[in-house]
């Protein structure tokens, strides 16, 4: 079982670049989540998917898009790179049972120059 | 703006103590809490999760919540200095209960 797969752990940009970072999970979850998270700020939400066709926004979705047309998969789009999205990367999943946390992936370190 | 409090520390436990990690948030109708650890470099990782006011107990973590005071605390006994980390409290929030809202953590660091 490989749990949540993120890919690629570590991606420099340039501003004004385009990226799509990966997600995918093989534990059937319909939730999915993407977290961004900067030094000392802790985990923020961008958005997030309680199944697949359905997708919201969450606490700092700006600049950010993303797609939910499988339940494995939950892409993060970045559209012109700014040095504000500059951070750590986290997708997370978890079963539709309220009391069960999440699964993290490894993260997606991004920098952007 | 509905928020999760924690200090940032670092808490400082010798080898052997209890560490005692706190976490207070503000919306009232929060059911669920979930502490994570997360080691430097790594992502987190879930460690206990309560929903009932009281204490809840696993190996040497104790998870500890008082809805009526708005805080989860996270007991750590025999503290080891591979406990060292930083703590993330997370609390549903949303009236879905579809998301979590983190803590900025807690650093604990446990010398030999």
């Amino acid at each position: 079982n490989a749990g949540v797969t993120q890919t690629p752990k570590f991606r420099i940009l340039k501003i004004g670049q385009s990226m799509t970072l990966q997600c995918a999970q093989d534990m059937n979850h319909n939730y999915m989540y993407w977290y961004r998270q900067d030094p000392g700020m802790g985990l923020k939400l961008i958005y997030y998917s309680v199944g697949a066709g359905i997708t919201d926004k969450g606490e700092v979705p700006n600049g950010y898009n993303v797609s939910r047309s499988t339940t494995e998969d939950f892409p993060l789009r970045l559209e012109l790179a700014a040095p504000s999205q500059t951070s750590v990367y986290f997708c997370a999943s978890r079963t539709g049972q309220q009391n069960y946390g999440y699964t993290f992936g490894s993260g997606t370190r991004l920098t952007v120059v | 703006q509905k928020e999760v409090e924690q200090n940032s520390g670092p808490l400082s436990v010798p080898e052997g103590a209890i560490a005692s990690l706190n976490c207070t948030y503000s919306d009232r109708g929060s059911q669920s809490f979930f502490w994570y650890r997360q080691y430097s470099g790594k992502s987190p990782e879930l460690i206990m999760f309560i929903y009932s006011n009281g204490d809840k107990e696993d190996g040497r973590f104790t998870a500890q919540l008082n809805k009526a005071s708005q805080y989860v605390s996270l007991l750590i006994r025999d503290s080891q200095p591979s406990d060292s980390a930083t703590y993330l409290c997370a609390v549903n929030i949303d009236s879905g209960y579809s998301t979590l809202t983190f803590g900025k953590g807690t650093m604990l660091l446990v010398s030999p």
